[in-house]
This record gives C-alpha cells, sequence and structure tokens, in this order.
C-alpha cells in the first residue's frame, strides 16, 4: 500500500519556467489537498479538491493551478516559476470530513 | 491571518521530561484539532486528534488538553525520548462544508537531549 506519491521529490527550474507536481493516491480518498511549507510559516493551503470533479482555492492560490484528473490523481502547475515559488510541496488525501490527512513525502523545489 | 497560533517555535527537553506545546484558535465553528508529526524529509502524519466535547485525550505518552472557553489546546509528551525529536503542527478544522479544510499551526521543533 504506497499511499500518497508524490513526483518528482526534487526539482530546480529558472525563473519562468513550467512545470507540473504530480500526486497519486491509492486509498480511495475523495478529498486532495496541496500545501507548501515554508520555515516559520506552517504548512500552508494552496489548492483543494473535496471530490472528484471539484477543485478551490486556498490561503496562497496566486501563481498555481491544479487538475484533479480522476479520484486517484490531483496535479498542481507552476505556469511560470518565480523565487517566491522555492518551498517544499506536499500532497495530502483524506476519506472523510475531519479524519486524517495522509501525506506525501513532499517535493522539494528551488526556483533560481 | 493565523486563525491558530502556535508556541514555543522551538524547544529543548531533556530526556525523561515533558514536552509542551501550546496552540491558540480564533474560529469557534472549529470542531476537529488533530497534532501532526513530523520527520525531517517526511510528510507530517497525525500523532492524536482531539474533538471540542471532552477536555482531555490521551494515547500512549501523547496527551491533548483542550479548553474550549479558552479556545486553546495544548500537546504535553510525558517521559521524552530523543526519538521525539521532530516538528509538531498542530491544527484545525470544522465540519460545515469548505472543503473541511484543515488549518495548521507555524510549528514547533522539539529537540530531546540525553
Amino acid at each position: 500500500n504506497a499511499g500518497v506519491t508524490q513526483t518528482p521529490k526534487f526539482q530546480v527550474l529558472k525563473t519562468g519556467q513550467s512545470m507540473t507536481l504530480q500526486c497519486a493516491q491509492d486509498m480511495n480518498h475523495n478529498s486532495m489537498y496541496w500545501y507548501r511549507q515554508d520555515p516559520g510559516m506552517g504548512l500552508r493551503l494552496i489548492y483543494y479538491s473535496a471530490s472528484e470533479g471539484t477543485t478551490d482555492k486556498g490561503e496562497v492560490p496566486n501563481g498555481y493551478n491544479v487538475s484533479r484528473l480522476n479520484k486517484r490523481e490531483f496535479s498542481l502547475r507552476l505556469e511560470s516559476a518565480a523565487p517566491s515559488q522555492t518551498s517544499v510541496y506536499f500532497c495530502a488525501s483524506r476519506p472523510a470530513y475531519n479524519s486524517p490527512l495522509h501525506f506525501g513525502n513532499g517535493t522539494r523545489l528551488t526556483v533560481t | 491571518q493565523q486563525q491558530v497560533k502556535q508556541s514555543p517555535q522551538s524547544l529543548i527537553v531533556q530526556k525523561g521530561g515533558i514536552s509542551i506545546i501550546n496552540c491558540a484558535y480564533e474560529n469557534t465553528a472549529f470542531d476537529y484539532f488533530p497534532w501532526y508529526q513530523q520527520f525531517p524529509g517526511k510528510g507530517p502524519a497525525l500523532l492524536i486528534a482531539i474533538r471540542p466535547d471532552v477536555s482531555e485525550k490521551k494515547e500512549g505518552r501523547f496527551t491533548i488538553s483542550f479548553n474550549k472557553s479558552a479556545k486553546q489546546f495544548s500537546l504535553h509528551i510525558m517521559d521524552s525520548q530523543p526519538g521525539d525529536s521532530a516538528t509538531y503542527f498542530c491544527a484545525a478544522s470544522y465540519s460545515a462544508g469548505g472543503g473541511n479544510k484543515l488549518t495548521f499551526g507555524t510549528g514547533t521543533q522539539l529537540k530531546v537531549e540525553l
């Protein structure tokens, strides 16, 4: 049972480049989330998908887009990367309201 | 807007001591308060969670104390061990729609020394 799988684990981009972070879960969870983690700022929600076919903005959505491809997969796209998007990105899923979030191991992104 | 405030930012405790991390929240609609533990290079993992209808929940050496009137909750780690050295996050969410988003505190880096 793999849980939540994120790819890639590490990525370096130049300012202005684009990329897509991939996330897949094999637990049949309804809701999926993208967070970014920065020192001293905790985990901040970028976008979430409460159920297949729906997506909504979180606290810090600017500069990002998402796609809920199917129930398993939720991708995060940076169209034009900026140094302020240097961060560790975590994907998470949960089966229902107020149930535990299951996190992937993160993607460490550096934008130069 | 920081809806969940966590303190301290870092904490050093001797082996066998008690580690205490505090959180305060603003939104009275919150009805689920979990704590997550994160080791370097890994994603956070649920440690223990509480709902506001109880004042305390204990699982092994970990206890959550909850004070609804003060809008505060805390994590106590009894008999702290070096293996407890990690970053701890409190969080809160509410059930009434909005995707049931979890709002996290800023984290506490705990180091347990021998």
